[in-house]
């Protein structure tokens, strides 16, 4: 079964533009749950997507936003981009029915701002 | 606020040896518990799970889980350098909760 992927693996931007990441589940999973992982400090939850709908939502500025697709693929976005955004964004996706359930991550995105 | 604690590190072993991670939560009423490994500029990929208080055993790597006194450590046996890693300790709590919440990690270096 193929893993979680995750396009582009390697960003630059410039500050004040936006970005699209794109990420594709594991088949049949239905969460997928974005992060956003600097060495400052290490692996923030941005927001999780359930059945296209925004399940949970870290503490992250509403230039965050993202979406899910109807065969769960999800997109996040990040407007008017800022250099202390520059970090590596990761995907996870799971089966997404709660309680014990394991989280597998895609290879992520790393995004310089410059 | 939920709170995963684990010693930054580095945590630094001899090859061969014994490395001993150990993680700490605030919630009480976690149920669920994994350790992922991540090497350097690399995504985070699950080494172990455990629920239940106890060893739990996976080849060279053992985790053990007490409720009690809220923690979750991770032991590895006869230790290589590609062991060398930062190891992330993650936590689920009850009650259908969908995210874990992730410690910040420990670095281990194993020395030949």
């Amino acid at each position: 079964k193929a893993g979680v992927t995750q396009t582009p693996r390697y960003l630059i931007k410039t500050r004040g533009q936006q970005v699209t990441l794109s990420c594709s589940p594991i088949s049949g999973h239905r969460s997928v749950s974005w992060y956003q992982q600097t060495p400052g400090q290490g692996l923030q939850f941005l927001f999780e997507y359930f059945s296209e709908t925004q399940r949970n939502k870290g503490n992250f500025p509403g230039r965050f936003s993202g979406r899910q697709f109807s065969n769960s693929r999800s997109e996040m976005n990040v407007s008017t981009l800022e250099l202390g955004d520059s970090a590596l964004y990761l995907c996870a996706s799971s089966f997404g029915a709660g309680g014990q359930e394991t989280q597998y991550f895609g290879p992520g995105t790393r995004l310089l701002v410059l | 606020q939920k709170e995963v604690e684990q010693n930054s590190g580095p945590l630094s072993v001899p090859e061969g040896a014994i490395a001993s991670l150990n993680c700490t939560y605030s919630d009480r009423v976690s149920q669920s518990f994994f350790w992922y490994r991540q090497y350097s500029g690399k995504s985070p990929e699950l080494i172990m799970s455990i629920y239940s208080n106890g060893d739990k055993e996976d080849g060279r790597f053992t985790a053990q889980l007490n409720k009690a006194s809220q923690y979750v450590s991770l032991l590895i046996r006869d230790s290589q350098p590609s062991d060398s890693a930062t190891y992330l300790c993650a936590v689920h709590a009850s009650g259908g909760s969908y995210i874990p919440t992730f410690g910040r990690g420990t670095s281990l270096i194993v020395h030949p």
